[in-house]
């Protein structure tokens, strides 16, 4: 399997909105709806933000939002803060009960 | 409040195995599975298997078949990782991670545990 692709980074002022882009292939994101994201901050252990592609856990904020088209999902924050400014990584379902991870996105808050 | 809680850092030197653990607590152990996930120092993420906590069927991916077992003991709700021939590209931080099946997303982590495989 291979990795899904992320850009390495992406920035944006606070308040604004930015997407980060999740592309895998028909084994993967383009078959199953289960492509989940994760937040990591420095040090720390991720933290999930969505699953089943656009489902929020219980207590997160609805600034995070995510959606999928074909082979690609895609992650959106709105109204950026600098306490989003971290890693996040993108993971696939792909069937036969295995797993696939993006190569993760920098967000830098500017 | 659900907690997973992995053992120390550990400090090997090529072609030894290390074994890592993972602590479940605040809910019940064998309702779920325990997926681990590694990353490389300044590198992504990489899912490496599962074991069904239940049953102790097991599943990896395909780079790590042969050289990876997963085992767990419900009577203390801890999971173990063993890591076998250990090369030094094996450094990395090593998470566990729960999920309600094999098919669904990674709920809650572990703190990571960090092996290191030098001479």
């Amino acid at each position: 399997q291979s990795a899904l692709t992320q850009p390495a980074s992406v920035s944006g002022s606070p308040g604004q909105s930015i997407t980060i882009s999740c592309t895998g292939t028909s084994s993967d994101v383009g078959s199953y709806s289960v492509v989940s994201w994760y937040q990591q901050h420095p040090g720390k252990a991720p933290k999930l933000i969505i699953y089943e592609v656009d489902e929020r856990p219980s207590g997160l904020s609805n600034r995070f939002s995510g959606s999928k088209s074909g082979n690609t999902a895609s992650l959106t924050i709105s109204g950026l803060q600098a306490e989003d400014e971290a890693d996040y990584y993108c993971c696939s379902y792909a069937g036969r009960s295995t797993w696939v991870f993006g190569g993760g996105t920098k967000v830098t808050v500017l | 409040q659900v907690q997973l809680v992995q053992s120390g850092a550990e400090v090997k030197k090529p072609g030894a195995s290390v074994r890592v653990s993972c602590k479940a607590s605040g809910y019940t152990f064998s309702g779920y599975y325990l997926h681990w996930v590694r990353q490389a120092p300044g590198l992504g993420l990489e899912w490496v298997g599962w074991i069904n906590s239940k049953s102790g069927g097991t599943n990896c991916a395909q780079r790590f078949q042969g050289w990876v077992t997963m085992t767990r003991d419900t009577s203390i709700s801890t999971a173990y990782m063993e890591l076998r021939r250990l090369k030094s590209d094996d450094t990395a931080v090593y998470y566990c991670a729960s999920g309600k099946r094999a098919d669904t997303e990674f709920d809650y982590w572990g703190q990571g545990t960090l092996v290191t495989v030098s001479s």
